[in-house]
């Protein structure tokens, strides 16, 4: 079965700062892995995704991911946070075989304090 | 752009009632999805459908069913409103085919449902 672990409900971090959101997976095969984020009063909106290729991917607002397969760990980075990047971020993943859905993690709550 | 609509933001009803909640996307995608998200537990799949007058259960299909007669339309139903279905309701799109383009899914605004 695929599952998804967001280890932190909530991060805190300074403007200016670099900030990490944890995610870790378990999945059958190959992973596809995706971040989303959730502005208040929004709908899910897409920031990257690992398919397959460098482990290192670019998405949008200046965020990237790091795809760890010893680690099984998909974890959410940007240099310099900023006050408008908090928000609702959820970690995705299905695997690479058949057609079965994404499965979200229980999301973590970024606050970006100036 | 991708644009997923939801009927209605907002929604009350009462207790037994049944209740649609209608999705619309405009890219053609062959996949729609119908989560619940509530605070500590994320995003939860229902339904979801592959194709037209196709569905598939999600993970709490229990007191939901789901319609899609058209391609670009996706309803979910509650046939009786009860109170422990009072929650956000995210519609979501995706194409298929590619491994690199499917899976990007494109999110609905949300419907925010009580049930009083």
């Amino acid at each position: 079965a695929q599952s998804v672990a967001q280890p932190e409900d909530q991060v805190n971090v300074a403007e200016g700062n670099p900030l990490t959101v944890k995610c870790t997976y378990s999945v059958s095969g190959n992973p596809y892995l995706f971040w989303y984020v959730q502005y208040p009063n929004r709908g899910l909106q897409f920031l990257l995704k690992y398919i397959t290729g460098d482990n290192l991917v670019k998405g949008s607002y200046g965020f990237e991911a790091e795809f760890n397969k010893s680690q099984t760990s998909f974890h959410l980075k940007k240099p310099s946070a900023l006050v408008s990047d908090s928000a609702l971020y959820f970690c995705a993943v299905r695997g690479n075989s058949g057609n079965t859905p994404l499965v979200f993690g229980k999301g973590t709550r970024l606050s970006v304090i100036a | 752009d991708v644009k997923v609509t939801q009927s209605s933001r907002y929604l009350v009803k009462r207790t037994g009632e049944k209740v649609f909640l209608e999705c619309v996307q405009d890219m053609d995608h062959e996949n729609m999805f119908w989560y619940r998200q509530d605070p500590g537990l994320g995003l939860r799949l229902i339904y979801f459908s592959y194709d037209v007058k196709m569905k598939e259960k999600g993970d709490i299909p229990e007191g939901y069913s789901v319609s899609r007669e058209k391609k670009e339309r996706f309803s979910l139903i509650l046939e009786s409103a009860s109170t422990n279905q009072t929650s956000m309701y995210l519609c979501a799109s995706a194409e298929a085919g590619l491994a690199e383009s499917t899976d990007t899914q494109y999110f609905g605004p949300g419907t925010r449902l009580t049930v009083l």
